[in-house]
């Protein structure tokens, strides 16, 4: 049980693009999800909060119209990187926590790694 | 906010080796988790373990909240082990649903 899905797990885009990542819980109903970003052999870094039904919380320093969230369901959230530009280049991992597990536990997805030219 | 330090950075092993890494952390906690990241991105639940012993297979963790730190211990590694671990706690310290990490040990264990 637990298992969190990304999609896609890595992607390549010319500057300019957007690109959209989705987030989703398989087994289990999600009414927070997290949104992480992670440069080589660095710690993870929280981007913002993805709250069900209303609007994601960011992080200070993270623009919330470059990285834009959306929670539709309780169990997928995507986030899409706009106008992408190589400094967005990162590894990006979202996790979902289980409510119902009764535990302050977080899972996370495999990742997915943008590469901006 | 809460400051978290791992220790070692990183640690290089023989296969068969044991190991010992810690997590301290600078306030009360009431949460605390260990995860695993493969090589290949993945992170991977070790434990929950706000206090208390826990055991699973050759991995297990202790936290000893009073003295705010935690250990993990890694018997007989294998190659599998290899990759970084991290902890992680209530950014907060308490009743908070997000958490920060620490920097991580880099754990490279060889054949």
């Amino acid at each position: 049980g637990a298992v969190v899905s990304q999609h896609p797990s890595w992607v390549i885009c010319k500057s300019g693009t957007s690109v959209k990542i989705e987030c989703r819980s398989l087994d289990f109903q999600a009414t927070t999800m997290f949104w992480y970003r992670q440069f080589p052999k660095q710690s993870l870094m929280l981007m913002a909060t993805s709250n069900e039904g209303s609007k994601a919380t960011y992080e200070q320093g993270v623009e919330k119209d470059k990285f834009l969230i959306n929670h539709a369901s309780l169990t997928l959230s995507t986030l899409t990187v706009t106008s992408a530009h190589p400094e967005d280049s990162s590894f990006y991992i979202c996790s979902a926590r289980n409510r119902a597990s009764g535990r302050e536990t977080q899972y996370f997805g495999p990742g997915t790694r943008l590469l901006v030219l | 906010g809460i400051q978290v330090e791992q220790s070692p950075p990183d640690l290089i092993l023989q296969e068969g080796a044991n190991s010992t890494l810690r997590c301290n952390f600078s306030d009360s906690v009431n949460n605390l988790q260990w995860f695993h990241q493969n090589p290949w991105g993945q992170l991977i639940n070790l434990f929950y373990i706000p206090s208390g012993t826990k055991q699973n297979g050759r991995l297990s963790a202790t936290t000893v909240a009073t003295e705010r730190y935690s250990l993990l211990y890694i018997s007989s590694s294998q190659t599998t082990d290899s990759g970084v671990y991290f902890c992680a706690v209530p950014r907060r310290g308490r009743r908070d649903d997000k958490i920060i990490f620490g920097k991580g040990t880099r754990l490279h264990i060889l054949p």
